[in-house]
C-alpha cells in the first residue's frame, strides 16, 4: 500500500529564506506527483504537477523535483514571503486503471516577517 | 478562472441522519472525485466517477455512501446514516480527461459535523 510521508510536520523560517520541503513515497509505481497548498479551513490549490517521466517543474518562485526511483520529491520555494505561510501537501497518483491521489499529511510553513 | 464550488460550506447534522453534499465541477470536466480529511489527518480518496458510474472507490466508501450526477452540472455525495466518525472536511475535485498528466482541481470543501 502506498504511503506518502512529509517531514517535518511544521517549519518556521524568516522572510527571504530559500527553503526545501520534502516528500517521500514508498511505491515508485506512480504516474505523477502533485504539490498542493492548503490555507487554514480552505480547499486545496494545485501548485505543480510532475509526470513520472519528468524530473522537475517550475512555476514562478516554486520548483518541484521528482526522483521516482528513490521515492522522493522536493518543493523548493525561493525568497520566501509571509504570504507563503500555509500547509503544503504532496500527493501521488498511483499506477492503476483510474486516477486517484494518495496524500501526505502536509508540512505547515510559517514565514516570519 | 473556472473553479469547483461546493455547498454548503458547513453542515451540522445529528447522528443517523442523511446528508447530501453538493458540488459543481468545472464545466468541461468529465472526471469527478470525492475526498475527505478528518481533522488533523491526511486527505483520503473516497471515490471517482466518470460517465455516470463509479470508476473506483476506496474501502472507506461503504454502503452508506453514494454518489450521483443528477443533472449536467451537479455532483453529489450522499451519506445515508451519518456516524460520529463521518465528521470531516469533504472535498470535491474534477479533472478534464482523467489522464495522469491532468491536474485535479479541488473545491473549497464542506465541513460536516455529526453530533
Amino acid at each position: 500500500k502506498q504511503e506518502v510521508t512529509q517531514i517535518p510536520a511544521a517549519l518556521s523560517v524568516p522572510e527571504g529564506e530559500n527553503l526545501v520541503l520534502n516528500c517521500s513515497f514508498t511505491d515508485s509505481a506512480i504516474y505523477n506527483l502533485q504539490w498542493f497548498r492548503q490555507d487554514p479551513g480552505k480547499g486545496l490549490t494545485s501548485l505543480l504537477l510532475i509526470q513520472s517521466s519528468q524530473r522537475e517543474q517550475t512555476s514562478g518562485r516554486l520548483n518541484a523535483s521528482l526522483d521516482k526511483s528513490s521515492g522522493r520529491s522536493t518543493l523548493y520555494i525561493a525568497a520566501s514571503q509571509p504570504g507563503d505561510s500555509a500547509t503544503y501537501l504532496c500527493a501521488v497518483d498511483e499506477a492503476g486503471a483510474n486516477s486517484k491521489l494518495t496524500f501526505g499529511k502536509g508540512i505547515t510553513l510559517s514565514v516570519r516577517p | 478562472e473556472p473553479e469547483v464550488t461546493q455547498t454548503p460550506s458547513h453542515q451540522v447534522t445529528q447522528m443517523g441522519q442523511e446528508v447530501i453534499l453538493r458540488c459543481v465541477p468545472i464545466s468541461n470536466h468529465l472526471y469527478f472525485y470525492w475526498y475527505r480529511q478528518i481533522l488533523g489527518q491526511k486527505v483520503e480518496f473516497l471515490v471517482s466517477f466518470y460517465n455516470n458510474e463509479i470508476s473506483e472507490k476506496s474501502e472507506i466508501f461503504d454502503d452508506q455512501f453514494s454518489v450521483e450526477r443528477p443533472d449536467g452540472s451537479n455532483f453529489t455525495l450522499k451519506i445515508r446514516s451519518t456516524k460520529l466518525e463521518d465528521s470531516a472536511m469533504y472535498f470535491c475535485a474534477s479533472s478534464n480527461s482523467g489522464s495522469f498528466s491532468d491536474t485535479q482541481y479541488f473545491g473549497p470543501g464542506t465541513r460536516l459535523t455529526v453530533l
